[in-house]
């Protein structure tokens, strides 16, 4: 069946950088997502990668796709108090059916 | 201006009664959603619809029963709530036209059940 898996969390330094992995099963996934919930907040949308890519940058965030293994990281550079979170990996298998990772607790410890 | 709104932000209710959530969006979607999230932070989608049509339900008990009165609204009822139904309502759009149908998600609404 369909999974997406994460490990549930994850502890680095402010000004370190982060990296949240997951993997995924399902094959036909044509876009992969993440997004990010702080405590109280609903999930924010921070970058998506399409699957015939390897790897997408933008600002301070890098995805890394490895189609082969199914497998998909999320670097933050240069980590920052107000990055805690819980991180959410998310693939899209097919029309409207979006699957969603356990979600990765982010501790910056200051 | 916000994207998608839910509401009410909390909502403190006894078991057996039947209450909504309502959700609006603003950005032109034709797509629209409701999760569910345990306490675990565990996020499994219930509905969808596609220009007011329900095209999926993940084995959702009916006493849940989703409402869309036009493309911009959807709205969630809940019969006979039960104590197992204390979670996180987030409300969800997306557009399944064009790259990346991304998802934007509403603030949430916790629902209580005593």
């Amino acid at each position: 069946g369909e999974d997406v898996e994460q490990s549930l969390f994850l502890s680095v330094r402010e000004g370190d950088s982060s990296v949240i992995n997951c993997t995924y099963t399902d094959s036909s996934s044509t876009y992969l997502y993440w997004y990010k919930q702080e405590p109280g907040a609903g999930l924010q949308l921070l970058t998506y990668i399409f699957s015939n890519m390897d790897m997408k940058q933008d600002q301070r965030l890098t995805v890394l796709l490895n189609k082969k293994d199914k497998h998909l990281s999320l670097r933050i550079a240069d980590t920052q108090t107000g990055d805690s979170a819980i991180y959410f990996c998310a693939s899209r298998p097919g029309t409207y059916k979006y699957i969603f990772g356990t979600g990765t607790r982010l501790k910056v410890l200051a | 201006d916000t994207a998608v709104s839910q509401t009410p932000k909390y909502l403190v209710t006894q078991m057996g009664n039947d209450k909504s959530i309502k959700c609006e969006q603003n950005l032109g979607h034709d797509t629209m959603y409701w999760y569910k999230q345990d306490s675990k932070k565990f996020l499994k989608i219930m509905f969808s619809y596609n220009n007011k049509e329900l095209i999926i339900n993940e084995t959702v008990p009916n006493r849940f029963s989703p409402k869309s009165p036009d493309k911009a609204h959807l709205n969630l009822h809940i019969n006979s709530l039960e104590l197992g139904d204390s979670a996180v309502y987030f409300c969800a759009s997306s557009q399944e036209r064009g790259l990346g149908y991304e998802q934007y998600f509403g603030p949430g609404t916790r629902l209580t059940v005593t």
